[in-house]
Parts: structure tokens; sequence; C-alpha cells
């Protein structure tokens, strides 16, 4: 148990469909990612937010749509996915954004585009 | 983002010594993570590097050279249940994290 909660743990939508993906600590952190895990590829950092306000955007497509409304919960909202977007979506949390500080992973959520 | 190169993969038997290593570029570098990660759960942290040296937890030991931009994590005493995927990650001046693809490391009895 890392104190970092998603939901739901696998996700299967067809192209047209609009989902979102749940994230929520319990740490008392104020910063919060979501990364996004291919089979055999680093993590890819898509978004970053601290103190809720968003301070990093990865070039990341506008299919994605990020919303933290207050520190403990992030949401990343989905539409009209491609099936390359399939993928396993980690959100994590840490005290502070900064370079010593480690990071608290949930256990993602498997997303299977059709 | 900043190149970490790490193996694919590596077998070890049960109670052995295995040692992975991690390079990355060492432009603007502050210092290294090393997660592990079992199959369909959380990366959890391992280690921290900012200084050059060993540094022990236990059966994990971590090593960091900044001037060769080389890091390795060694697991020692193997049990079946360190079978996982381990990730180095690289931490840069612009607040950048970069990962490598991982090591998965399978433990045979």
């Amino acid at each position: 148990e890392t104190g970092v909660t998603q939901t739901p743990r696998h996700l299967v939508m067809g192209m047209t469909n609009k989902k979102s993906l749940k994230c929520e600590q319990h740490l008392g952190h104020n910063a919060m990612y979501w990364y996004k895990q291919s089979a055999k590829k680093p993590l890819e950092l898509m978004f970053v937010y601290s103190l809720e306000e968003r301070v990093e955007n990865n070039s990341v497509p506008s299919r994605f749509s990020p919303e933290c409304p207050n520190s403990s919960h992030l949401f990343l909202h989905l539409h009209t996915l491609q099936p390359e977007d399939s993928a396993l979506y980690l959100c994590a949390s840490s005290q502070v954004r900064g370079a010593n500080e480690k990071l608290f992973f949930g256990s993602g959520t498997q997303l299977s585009v059709l | 983002g900043q190149n970490i190169d790490q193996p694919t993969e590596m077998t070890a038997t049960e109670g052995a010594i295995v040692q992975i290593n991690c390079t990355y570029q060492t432009s603007g570098f502050n210092g290294l993570f090393w997660y592990q990660q079992h199959a369909g759960e959380a990366p959890t942290f391992l280690s921290y590097n900012v200084l050059d040296g060993l540094e022990e937890k236990g059966r994990f030991s971590s090593f960091l050279s900044r001037s060769k931009g080389y890091s390795y994590l060694l697991l020692k005493e193997l049990q079946m249940k360190d079978s996982a995927s381990y990730l180095c990650a690289a931490f840069y001046n612009d607040y950048k994290l970069s990962f490598g693809a991982g090591t998965t490391v399978t433990v045979r009895a």
C-alpha cells in the first residue's frame, strides 16, 4: 500500500468513448503526476500538478485532459483515443516538486483502446 | 528527455547476487533513483544517490559515479520475491526525471 489509489484498475474503451481515470493520495502531498508506461519503454511523464496548478504538460495530445480539483485528487479525462494510447497509466505524488523528492506511485490503470 | 540505459532482462539463481547497471547523461544531472516494480503493482522507491559511492540498505545496495554517468543496483542473497522490474531514473536540473525502460529480473529456484 503506497498511499496512492487509482481507479479503475482495468479499462477497455472504444475510440469514440469518453472515460475518466481517477487518482487519490492519502499522504498530504502537494505534487501529483500522470505517467504513461508502455511495454519495454521508459515511463513517460504526461502532466505535473504542484499545489493544484498544472506546471508541466509534455506535449500530450488534447484527447488527454487532466484535472486537479484539490491536492488529494487527480483525474485524467479521455476522449476519442487511438489504439496506440493503450498502456498502463500511473499516477504518482510527492511531498513537493523537487530534486530529491521520491515519488509514490499508484498501481495504475491498464487501458486498452479498441 | 535524457537517455537512460539499462539491460532489458537478467536471470539469476536464488541466493545469488545480481548487479543491474545504469548509465545516464551527466549534463545537468542531480541525482539517481532506483524503483522496484512487481508485475501489476505500483513502482516503489528503493534508493536515491546524490554523492559518489555505495549506499547499503540491507540486501540492496546502490552505487553512483557522477563523473562516469554510471550507477548500479546490487541485489544480494536473492529471494524469489525479488523477481520484478527495476527502474533507474535520473533527475536533472530542470526538474526532469528521466526513466530507463526497466530491467526485468527473474529469480530461479
